[in-house]
């Protein structure tokens, strides 16, 4: 149980598009979704997290307007990068925990490798 | 930085050997985690300790937890290839959220 995938597994982009990756919760209700980014053998780092229905709350230093973050249902959240860069391109991993879950425990989906050309 | 650290950054160990990994943190905690990366893949959570426990078992994992000296230890007896990967700490320093803070890994290459 308490699985979590993302989609797509991989993206390439140009330059200066936007590029949209969605995390869902298969079997559970996720009330609380976060969003990391990891750099080639760093470790993770949390951009934000999101509650069903509300606004994401930003770690500091990410720039809001450029990874827009959408917690629409309690099985969806969305990650909007927007205006791609180079220096955008990374690893991004999206974890949840819910309702029927242990609370102290966030379960990851596999990942998203962004590459901006 | 409330970042956790582990030590050491790489460990190159033979199958069947044990291998021990540290993390140290800088403030109090709710519990702390320990993660495993496969290259490229997501993470898989391996063991959860709360801030009011010593020691964890789970098969051939095994973690301690010191809160004196705000630090932990995961050892893997036996080790197998397989288990070659990058092992994370993740701490939670409480909150509404239960955010966790990751240190920066310890890459285990097992050789067979």
């Amino acid at each position: 149980g308490a699985v979590v995938s993302q989609h797509p597994s991989w993206v390439i982009c140009k330059s200066g598009t936007s590029v949209k990756i969605e995390c869902r919760s298969l079997d559970f209700q996720a009330t609380t979704m976060f969003w990391y980014r990891q750099f080639p053998k760093q470790s993770l780092m949390l951009m934000a997290t999101s509650n069903e229905g509300s606004k994401a709350t930003y770690e500091q230093g990410v720039e809001k307007d450029k990874f827009l973050i959408n917690h629409a249902s309690l099985t969806l959240s969305t990650l909007t990068v927007t205006s791609a860069h180079p220096e955008d391109s990374s690893f991004y991993i999206c974890s949840a925990r819910g309702r029927l879950t242990s609370r102290d425990t966030q379960y990851f989906g596999p990942g998203t490798r962004l590459t901006v050309l | 930085s409330q970042q956790g650290e582990e030590d050491p950054q790489a460990l190159s160990i033979q199958e069947g050997e044990n291998a021990t990994m540290n993390c140290s943190y800088k403030t109090s905690i709710n519990n702390l985690q320990w993660y495993r990366q496969n290259s490229g893949r997501g993470l898989v959570h391996l063991i959860l300790i709360r801030s009011n426990e010593r020691e964890k078992h789970s098969g051939r994992l095994r973690v301690t937890l010191d809160t004196s000296k705000k630090s932990s230890s995961l050892l893997i007896t036996a080790s197998r290839a397989a288990d070659t990967a990058s092992y994370f700490c993740a701490t939670d320093f409480g909150g509404s959220n239960y955010k966790l803070t990751f240190g920066k890994g310890t890459l285990l290459t097992v050789n067979p």
